[in-house]
């Protein structure tokens, strides 16, 4: 049974691009949380998805944008860039009451 | 301030040794509380959950909540060199909704 996937598993932008994220949940999973991770830092929550609609939203700026599947798989789109955008992006579902299953995260570096 | 604190650390301990990982949140409306584990490279992993105050015991690890201090601890027994991971707390007001993460404690295990 696959766990949470995510790809892919490192990339380079340049400030102002655009970046996408993509996320499939563990099976049996519907809904699906992004969270950044800054170096030395707790993971920081950026938004949910059920049912293919945003559910909640953490402080992020309107950069960050999601989008859910039928098959419950996710993206995180990223608009224009900034430095301080470079941390670990990680995927999280969960398919019942409290326990979210991380993936290993999309390592986001912008020069 | 934040709403999770949590002793930053780093802290090293000989292998035997019992660990006490802890933090402290401003947050009345937490209910759940967890603790995490992550490895270098790899996303969190659920050590613990824990719904309201008191005790939680699972092998050498042992979670406490009392939430009229406002404060979490993770106890490890007959530490490993294996436990060398950064622990990270969440709590949610929801058993659906967003974790809040301290921003974690590096631990080493010194055979």
């Amino acid at each position: 049974d696959a766990g949470v996937t995510q790809s892919p598993t490192h990339l380079i932008k340049t400030r102002g691009q655009q970046v996408t994220l993509r996320c499939s949940p563990k099976s049996g999973h519907d809904t699906v949380s992004w969270y950044q991770q800054a170096l030395g830092q707790g993971p920081q929550f950026i938004f949910q998805y059920y049912e293919e609609e945003e559910r909640q939203r953490g402080n992020f700026p309107d950069r960050f944008s999601g989008h859910q599947f039928p098959n419950y798989s996710s993206e995180l789109n990223v608009n224009a860039l900034l430095l301080g955008d470079s941390a670990l992006y990680l995927c999280a579902s969960s398919g019942g009451p409290g326990v979210l299953h991380f993936g290993n995260g999309t390592r986001l570096t912008v020069t | 301030q934040k709403e999770v604190e949590q002793d930053p650390g780093p802290l090293s301990v000989p292998e035997g040794a019992i660990v006490s990982l802890n933090c402290t949140y401003s947050n009345s409306a937490f209910q759940y509380f967890m603790w995490y584990r992550q490895y270098s490279r790899k996303g969190p992993e659920l050590l613990m959950y824990t719904y309201s105050s008191g005790n939680k015991e699972d092998g050498r690890f042992t979670a406490q909540v009392d939430k009229s201090s406002k404060y979490i601890s993770l106890f490890i027994r007959d530490s490993q060199p294996s436990d060398s991971a950064t622990y990270l707390c969440a709590m949610s007001n929801t058993n659906a909704g967003k974790s809040t993460f301290g921003d974690g404690t590096t631990l080493t295990v010194k055979p």
